[in-house]
């Protein structure tokens, strides 16, 4: 079965890190791509960042320079460091990847359940 | 960056009746673009990519069409399990933006 499962979300004051993990089963990560999307409470999805199978990185201007995007492919887990945080980056975050290698990126078919990521004081 | 625009925000239509959703694309995203549904408490599903092609699995009640800056995603017929917010995002160039969403609920 095609499974990610998000890990490492929690409460953390302003100015802290939190380093969240998407650990997948049934497809290997760094075959393709994989992308962490997040979503405030009660707002739209809003795309963070990606990792190409070929080491390649990009991130939302939002978060440019804070968080990082990894991963541990001994453990076939993706990694999103998080640093400087901030409340507005309050949200659940997700990991998705595609399950089929078409050789193009075509979006996410497959999603982790969230982890919830809260800054506050 | 290239901004999505969905409208309307929300769209009430009745069970068994068709659904239009509006994207628009700030700049030509050629046909990089998906469409998501979401349902309270869950994540995201995966309906269609490259603007047309439905993701596996997909009824075939669902069909996106469009290309360059206007995509527009149709769900005839339609059923319960339907009524969700609806997202579009590009993956033309970096970053990959999601438009705000259409709320489709029931009249």
């Amino acid at each position: 079965e095609v499974q990610l499962v998000e890990s490492g979300g929690g409460l953390v004051q302003p100015g802290g890190s939190l380093r969240l993990s998407c650990t997948a089963s049934g497809f290997t990560v760094s075959r393709d791509y994989m992308n962490w999307v997040r979503q405030a409470p009660g707002k739209g999805l809003e795309w963070v960042s990606v990792m190409y199978g070929g080491g390649a990185t990009h991130y939302a201007d939002s978060v440019k320079g804070r968080f990082t995007i990894s991963r541990d492919d001994s453990k076939n887990t993706v990694y999103l460091q998080m640093n400087s945080l901030r409340p507005d980056d309050t949200a659940v975050y997700y990991c998705g990847g595609p399950t089929t290698p078409r050789g193009f990126y075509y979006g996410m078919d497959v999603w982790g359940q969230g982890t919830t990521v809260t800054v506050s004081s | 960056e290239v901004v999505m625009t969905q409208s309307p925000a929300t769209l009430s239509v009745s069970p068994g009746e068709r659904a239009t959703l509006s994207c628009r694309a700030s700049q030509s995203v050629a046909t990089n673009l998906a469409w998501y549904q979401q349902k309270p408490g869950q994540a995201p599903r995966l309906l269609i990519y490259d603007a047309s092609t439905r993701a596996s699995g997909i009824p075939g009640r669902v069909s996106g069409s469009g290309s360059g800056t206007d995509f527009t995603l149709t769900i005839s017929s339609l059923q319960s399990e339907d009524f969700a917010v609806y997202y579009c995002q590009h993956y033309n160039t970096w970053p990959f933006l999601f438009g705000q969403g259409t709320k489709l609920e029931i009249k």
